[in-house]
């Protein structure tokens, strides 16, 4: 099974900072790869898929790249409501899929 | 507007079973693969199960296969999944969630499978496994 690594596990920003949150494949996953936000005690968001790819309706401030292994969500300014949970997820090949571990944006 | 409402969440012993559904609505229930997503208490997501468009492919992780069935019943705009010979381990929220498309066919890796892409989730239902 293809293993996904978040760092950092968590991550302490204020509002209007840039944040970067970075996924590591096992192997390489070309760019089958999205990412969620989930808030305690609510289902998960689709955030971005095949990478780079902004679901509809998520702000632009929202971005994500790579391919390969490594990959990388990027808020260009942080809102109060982006203080959450964000996972990675590889879609690539045969089941099973596998999400990260998770990476916890708290408020400094 | 999408919406995904599970129900048949407990208690239930190790070994027992449970039958949770997931009503949808708000899309066409059968041109979607289906997934179901679970996170133990205080942890991550775990993919658990997830059946193409028509039902007539499934696919499960390892951890639960021969011991819990996915299905569907388009009729009824209505999936499921069945679980038995419960664990300890298997105490978590058990989400659905729709895909982005139905099953298509892989040319790289020659098998039919869905997108696991999921662009909608239900608020989920808890299963707790103790004696």
């Amino acid at each position: 099974d293809i293993q996904m690594t978040q760092s950092p596990a968590s991550l302490s920003a204020s509002v209007g900072d840039r944040v970067t949150i970075t996924c590591r494949a096992s192997q390489s996953i070309s760019s089958y790869l999205n990412w969620y936000q989930q808030k305690p005690g609510k289902a998960p968001k689709f955030l971005i898929y095949a990478a780079s790819s902004l679901q509809s309706g998520v702000p632009s401030r929202f971005s994500g790249s790579g391919s390969g292994t490594d990959f990388t969500l990027t808020i260009s300014s942080l809102q109060p409501e982006d203080f959450a949970t964000y996972y990675c997820q590889h879609t690539y090949g045969a089941p099973p899929i596998t999400f990260g571990q998770g990476t916890r944006l708290e408020i400094k | 507007e999408v919406l995904l409402l599970e129900s048949g969440g407990g208690l239930a012993q190790p070994g027992g079973s449970l039958r949770l559904s997931c009503a949808a609505s708000g899309f066409t229930f059968s041109s979607y693969a289906m997934s179901w997503v679970r996170q133990a208490p205080g942890k991550g997501l775990e993919w658990v199960s997830a059946v193409s468009g028509s039902g007539g492919s499934t696919h499960y992780v390892d951890s639960v296969k021969g011991r819990f069935t996915i299905s569907r019943d388009n009729s009824k705009n209505t999936l499921y999944l069945q679980l038995s010979s419960l664990r300890a381990e298997d105490t978590a929220v058990y989400y659905c969630a729709k895909d982005i498309g139905d099953s298509y066919y892989d040319h790289v890796w020659r098998t039919y499978r869905p997108y696991f892409s999921f662009d909608f989730w239900g608020q989920g239902t808890l299963v707790t496994v103790s004696s």
